[in-house]
């Protein structure tokens, strides 16, 4: 079962701010949090991870709160190619599987 | 450098007959996963090798599902005899180096049992 809670959906207008949340309150201090995408009919792609401390690559931005029962992935500057279903996901860097849930169905908007 | 990548990116067959998916892993990648989404569900982990090795396959749902490595290299998952409840998407993944490292997907294979 998912250790996760995500809005079901959002929407973003093109070229503005995506804010993507994710509570995980039960999560422990050797979890990290993971996010991954799926656009439509193709495979889950990988984001972006972190553990403590914030972290941006090319892609995404991740900020994890001080106490790391919350974490907002933020895609700076929406493009409508970003529509897709984002799964926040945690789990101990030796787990063998990815949890996923539910996740938050992104809606770029023109 | 080459992603995951998986064949067929379809198929459809009849209640009862065999399917054999492949995944070919990303190169020097020892870990590989399989995954599926059926329906309407959350996408579930299958099973993970470790080069040819089972390493956790309790996400196998039953025995009609076979998985093999032979060689440490690609993998085929076998459904033998298919269920209409099989259909799905089904996804495989591979990382690098220790288990807990990043996964990386494939486009997946959609099956559709009729």
């Amino acid at each position: 079962d998912a250790k996760t809670t995500q809005p079901p959906s959002m929407d973003c207008a093109e070229g503005r701010a995506a804010n993507l949340p994710c509570n995980h309150s039960t999560i422990s201090g050797n979890e990290y949090v993971y996010w991954y995408r799926q656009i439509h009919s193709q495979g889950p792609q990988y984001i972006i991870h972190g553990l403590k401390n914030n972290e941006t690559n090319e892609m995404a931005s991740l900020i994890i709160t001080e106490d790391r029962k919350s974490s907002t992935l933020i895609l700076p500057h929406a493009t409508l190619r970003d529509t897709a279903v984002y799964y926040c996901i945690v789990r101990v860097n030796v787990d063998n599987d990815m949890r996923f849930g539910a996740g938050t169905r992104l809606t770029v908007k023109p | 450098e080459a992603g995951v990548t998986q064949f067929p990116s379809h198929s459809v067959i009849e209640k009862g007959q065999t399917v054999t998916l492949r995944c070919d892993p990303i190169s020097g990648h020892d870990n590989l996963y399989w995954y599926r989404r059926v329906m309407g569900k959350e996408i579930k982990f299958l099973l993970h090798f470790v080069k040819e090795s089972k390493q956790d396959e309790s996400g196998m749902p039953n025995n009609r599902f076979l998985a093999e490595r032979t060689g440490g290299t690609y993998s085929t998952l076998k459904v033998q005899p298919a269920e209409l409840e099989d259909s799905g998407v089904y996804f495989c993944a591979s990382s690098q180096g220790r288990p807990g490292e990043t996964q990386y997907f494939g486009p997946g294979t959609r099956l559709l049992v009729l």
